[in-house]
Protein backbone atom coordinates (compact mmCIF):
# COMPACT_ATOMS: atom_id res chain seq x y z
CA UNK A 1 0.00 0.00 0.00
CA UNK A 2 0.79 3.96 -0.17
CA UNK A 3 3.42 5.41 2.31
CA UNK A 4 3.64 8.01 3.85
CA UNK A 5 7.02 9.43 5.97
CA UNK A 6 7.57 11.61 8.74
CA UNK A 7 10.77 12.84 9.46
CA UNK A 8 11.75 13.45 12.25
CA UNK A 9 10.11 10.97 14.68
CA UNK A 10 11.05 12.51 17.63
CA UNK A 11 12.58 15.86 18.08
CA UNK A 12 13.77 18.28 20.88
CA UNK A 13 14.37 21.98 20.35
CA UNK A 14 15.25 24.67 22.47
CA UNK A 15 12.91 27.26 23.34
CA UNK A 16 12.84 30.04 20.88
CA UNK A 17 14.38 28.09 18.18
CA UNK A 18 12.70 26.69 14.79
CA UNK A 19 11.49 23.04 14.07
CA UNK A 20 11.14 21.63 10.29
CA UNK A 21 9.02 18.61 10.20
CA UNK A 22 8.58 16.71 6.67
CA UNK A 23 6.01 14.90 5.45
CA UNK A 24 6.77 12.48 2.18
CA UNK A 25 4.22 10.81 0.22
CA UNK A 26 6.83 7.81 -1.01
CA UNK A 27 5.66 6.39 -3.76
CA UNK A 28 2.34 8.63 -4.81
CA UNK A 29 1.41 12.10 -5.50
CA UNK A 30 -0.52 14.02 -3.02
CA UNK A 31 -2.18 17.11 -4.08
CA UNK A 32 -3.59 17.77 -0.27
CA UNK A 33 -2.14 16.90 2.69
CA UNK A 34 -3.01 17.62 5.75
CA UNK A 35 -1.24 18.30 9.20
CA UNK A 36 -2.61 17.48 12.72
CA UNK A 37 -2.02 17.97 16.08
CA UNK A 38 -2.70 15.22 19.02
CA UNK A 39 -1.99 15.95 22.81
CA UNK A 40 -2.08 12.98 25.31
CA UNK A 41 -4.85 10.90 25.50
CA UNK A 42 -6.91 13.14 22.81
CA UNK A 43 -8.27 12.67 19.59
CA UNK A 44 -6.50 14.32 16.50
CA UNK A 45 -6.94 18.17 15.73
CA UNK A 46 -7.41 19.56 12.45
CA UNK A 47 -4.69 21.84 12.03
CA UNK A 48 -4.31 23.16 8.49
CA UNK A 49 -4.86 21.64 5.00
CA UNK A 50 -1.74 21.68 2.68
CA UNK A 51 -2.34 22.04 -0.78
CA UNK A 52 0.64 22.07 -3.52
CA UNK A 53 1.21 25.11 -4.95
CA UNK A 54 -0.87 27.29 -3.04
CA UNK A 55 -1.47 28.82 0.58
CA UNK A 56 -2.30 26.30 3.49
CA UNK A 57 -5.26 26.82 4.59
CA UNK A 58 -5.76 26.82 8.42
CA UNK A 59 -8.26 25.73 10.99
CA UNK A 60 -9.75 28.59 13.30
CA UNK A 61 -7.33 29.05 16.29
CA UNK A 62 -4.38 28.21 14.39
CA UNK A 63 -1.76 30.58 14.32
CA UNK A 64 -0.42 31.05 10.66
CA UNK A 65 2.97 32.80 11.64
CA UNK A 66 4.02 30.51 14.11
CA UNK A 67 2.86 27.17 12.32
CA UNK A 68 4.52 27.73 8.62
CA UNK A 69 3.14 24.93 5.97
CA UNK A 70 4.79 24.62 3.06
CA UNK A 71 3.67 21.90 0.13
CA UNK A 72 6.26 22.73 -2.85
CA UNK A 73 5.65 19.75 -4.42
CA UNK A 74 3.18 16.63 -4.88
CA UNK A 75 5.20 14.29 -2.87
CA UNK A 76 6.70 17.00 0.15
CA UNK A 77 4.77 18.83 2.97
CA UNK A 78 6.70 20.64 5.40
CA UNK A 79 5.76 22.04 8.93
CA UNK A 80 7.47 24.71 10.20
CA UNK A 81 7.25 25.40 14.06
CA UNK A 82 8.58 29.05 14.51
CA UNK A 83 9.56 30.29 17.78
CA UNK A 84 9.08 27.06 19.58
CA UNK A 85 7.56 27.23 23.33
CA UNK A 86 6.69 24.36 25.72
CA UNK A 87 3.48 25.01 25.25
CA UNK A 88 3.85 23.41 21.14
CA UNK A 89 5.53 20.45 22.86
CA UNK A 90 2.86 17.48 20.95
CA UNK A 91 2.67 14.66 18.67
CA UNK A 92 2.23 15.74 14.86
CA UNK A 93 0.72 13.78 12.29
CA UNK A 94 0.17 14.18 8.80
CA UNK A 95 -1.62 12.42 6.17
CA UNK A 96 -2.15 12.59 2.31
CA UNK A 97 -4.25 12.31 0.07
CA UNK A 98 -3.75 10.43 -3.44
CA UNK A 99 -3.95 12.52 -6.09
CA UNK A 100 -6.63 11.65 -9.17
CA UNK A 101 -8.26 9.37 -7.29
CA UNK A 102 -12.04 9.40 -5.79
CA UNK A 103 -11.60 10.25 -2.04
CA UNK A 104 -12.23 7.02 0.25
CA UNK A 105 -10.56 5.63 3.29
CA UNK A 106 -8.15 3.98 0.98
CA UNK A 107 -6.88 6.91 -0.30
CA UNK A 108 -5.95 8.88 2.50
CA UNK A 109 -3.04 7.35 4.46
CA UNK A 110 -1.52 8.23 7.59
CA UNK A 111 2.24 9.40 8.61
CA UNK A 112 4.28 7.99 11.84
CA UNK A 113 4.11 11.09 13.29
CA UNK A 114 6.24 13.08 14.88
CA UNK A 115 7.41 13.71 18.57
CA UNK A 116 8.20 17.48 19.35
CA UNK A 117 9.71 18.43 22.76
CA UNK A 118 10.66 21.65 23.59
CA UNK A 119 12.53 22.27 26.51
CA UNK B 1 -20.62 21.37 10.30
CA UNK B 2 -20.50 17.58 11.29
CA UNK B 3 -19.55 16.51 14.88
CA UNK B 4 -18.90 12.81 15.46
CA UNK B 5 -19.32 11.17 19.59
CA UNK B 6 -17.69 8.33 20.94
CA UNK B 7 -19.12 8.17 24.32
CA UNK B 8 -17.31 5.17 25.96
CA UNK B 9 -13.69 6.47 27.18
CA UNK B 10 -12.23 3.26 27.89
CA UNK B 11 -13.62 -0.67 27.12
CA UNK B 12 -11.75 -3.78 28.13
CA UNK B 13 -12.87 -7.03 26.35
CA UNK B 14 -11.32 -10.54 27.53
CA UNK B 15 -8.99 -12.35 24.85
CA UNK B 16 -11.12 -14.04 22.41
CA UNK B 17 -14.24 -12.29 23.22
CA UNK B 18 -16.32 -10.26 21.32
CA UNK B 19 -17.05 -6.52 21.95
CA UNK B 20 -18.62 -3.50 20.55
CA UNK B 21 -17.67 0.11 20.36
CA UNK B 22 -20.31 2.75 19.90
CA UNK B 23 -19.95 6.05 17.20
CA UNK B 24 -22.95 8.52 16.90
CA UNK B 25 -22.46 11.60 14.20
CA UNK B 26 -24.39 14.66 13.01
CA UNK B 27 -24.11 15.86 10.02
CA UNK B 28 -26.55 17.19 7.45
CA UNK B 29 -24.84 15.71 4.29
CA UNK B 30 -25.86 13.30 1.99
CA UNK B 31 -22.89 11.34 0.73
CA UNK B 32 -20.68 10.93 3.23
CA UNK B 33 -17.70 8.17 4.22
CA UNK B 34 -17.50 6.66 7.80
CA UNK B 35 -14.27 5.15 9.01
CA UNK B 36 -12.67 3.52 12.41
CA UNK B 37 -9.34 3.92 12.63
CA UNK B 38 -6.81 2.27 15.35
CA UNK B 39 -4.23 4.03 16.96
CA UNK B 40 -1.69 1.29 18.89
CA UNK B 41 0.85 2.70 21.35
CA UNK B 42 2.84 3.30 18.20
CA UNK B 43 0.71 6.03 17.13
CA UNK B 44 0.55 4.93 13.74
CA UNK B 45 -3.10 5.67 12.49
CA UNK B 46 -4.01 2.40 11.01
CA UNK B 47 -7.72 2.28 8.82
CA UNK B 48 -9.83 -0.59 10.10
CA UNK B 49 -12.50 -0.17 8.21
CA UNK B 50 -15.12 1.97 6.02
CA UNK B 51 -18.51 2.63 5.03
CA UNK B 52 -19.79 4.08 2.36
CA UNK B 53 -23.23 6.10 3.51
CA UNK B 54 -25.15 5.05 -0.01
CA UNK B 55 -24.71 1.71 0.82
CA UNK B 56 -26.83 -0.27 2.86
CA UNK B 57 -25.00 -3.33 3.79
CA UNK B 58 -22.66 -3.50 6.71
CA UNK B 59 -19.07 -3.52 5.63
CA UNK B 60 -17.41 -6.06 6.91
CA UNK B 61 -13.03 -7.07 7.14
CA UNK B 62 -12.25 -10.03 8.76
CA UNK B 63 -13.05 -9.81 12.43
CA UNK B 64 -14.14 -6.07 12.10
CA UNK B 65 -17.82 -5.15 11.40
CA UNK B 66 -19.93 -2.27 11.84
CA UNK B 67 -23.34 -1.60 12.19
CA UNK B 68 -24.47 0.96 10.31
CA UNK B 69 -27.42 2.63 10.86
CA UNK B 70 -27.99 5.73 8.73
CA UNK B 71 -31.63 7.54 10.21
CA UNK B 72 -29.54 7.04 13.47
CA UNK B 73 -26.52 8.30 12.68
CA UNK B 74 -24.77 5.77 14.36
CA UNK B 75 -21.57 3.34 13.48
CA UNK B 76 -20.29 0.98 15.83
CA UNK B 77 -17.22 -1.51 15.26
CA UNK B 78 -17.92 -4.69 16.74
CA UNK B 79 -14.49 -6.80 17.12
CA UNK B 80 -14.81 -10.37 17.16
CA UNK B 81 -12.43 -12.84 18.71
CA UNK B 82 -10.67 -9.75 20.57
CA UNK B 83 -6.86 -10.17 20.31
CA UNK B 84 -4.32 -9.15 22.13
CA UNK B 85 -2.48 -6.84 19.25
CA UNK B 86 -6.44 -5.49 19.29
CA UNK B 87 -5.15 -2.81 22.21
CA UNK B 88 -5.52 0.13 20.92
CA UNK B 89 -7.08 3.50 20.74
CA UNK B 90 -9.99 3.39 18.17
CA UNK B 91 -11.16 6.72 16.61
CA UNK B 92 -14.50 7.01 14.63
CA UNK B 93 -13.91 9.67 11.86
CA UNK B 94 -16.25 11.08 9.61
CA UNK B 95 -15.64 12.47 5.75
CA UNK B 96 -18.08 14.49 3.79
CA UNK B 97 -18.49 13.58 -0.09
CA UNK B 98 -17.28 16.30 -2.52
CA UNK B 99 -14.15 18.29 -2.10
CA UNK B 100 -14.35 18.77 1.04
CA UNK B 101 -11.74 16.06 2.30
CA UNK B 102 -11.56 17.37 6.13
CA UNK B 103 -11.64 14.37 8.75
CA UNK B 104 -13.78 14.57 11.65
CA UNK B 105 -12.84 12.79 14.69
CA UNK B 106 -14.63 11.61 17.54
CA UNK B 107 -12.41 11.64 20.91
CA UNK B 108 -11.71 7.63 20.89
CA UNK B 109 -12.51 4.74 22.65
CA UNK B 110 -9.59 3.34 24.25
CA UNK B 111 -9.60 -0.57 24.28
CA UNK B 112 -8.00 -3.33 25.93
CA UNK B 113 -7.59 -6.55 25.39
CA UNK B 114 -6.93 -8.32 28.65
CA UNK B 115 -5.14 -12.45 28.55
Amino acid sequence: GAVVSQHPSRVICKSGTSVKIECRSLDFQATTMFWYRQFPKQSLMLMATSNEGSKATYEQGVEKDKFLINHASLTLSTLTVTSAHPEDSSFYICSARVAGKPLSGNTIYFGEGSWLTVV
Amino acid sequence: AQTVTQSQPEMSVQEAETVTLSCTYDTSESNYYLFWYKQPPSRQMILVIRQEAYKQQNATENRFSVNFQKAAKSFSLKISDSQLGDTAMYFCAFLPGGSNYKLTFGKGTLLTVNP
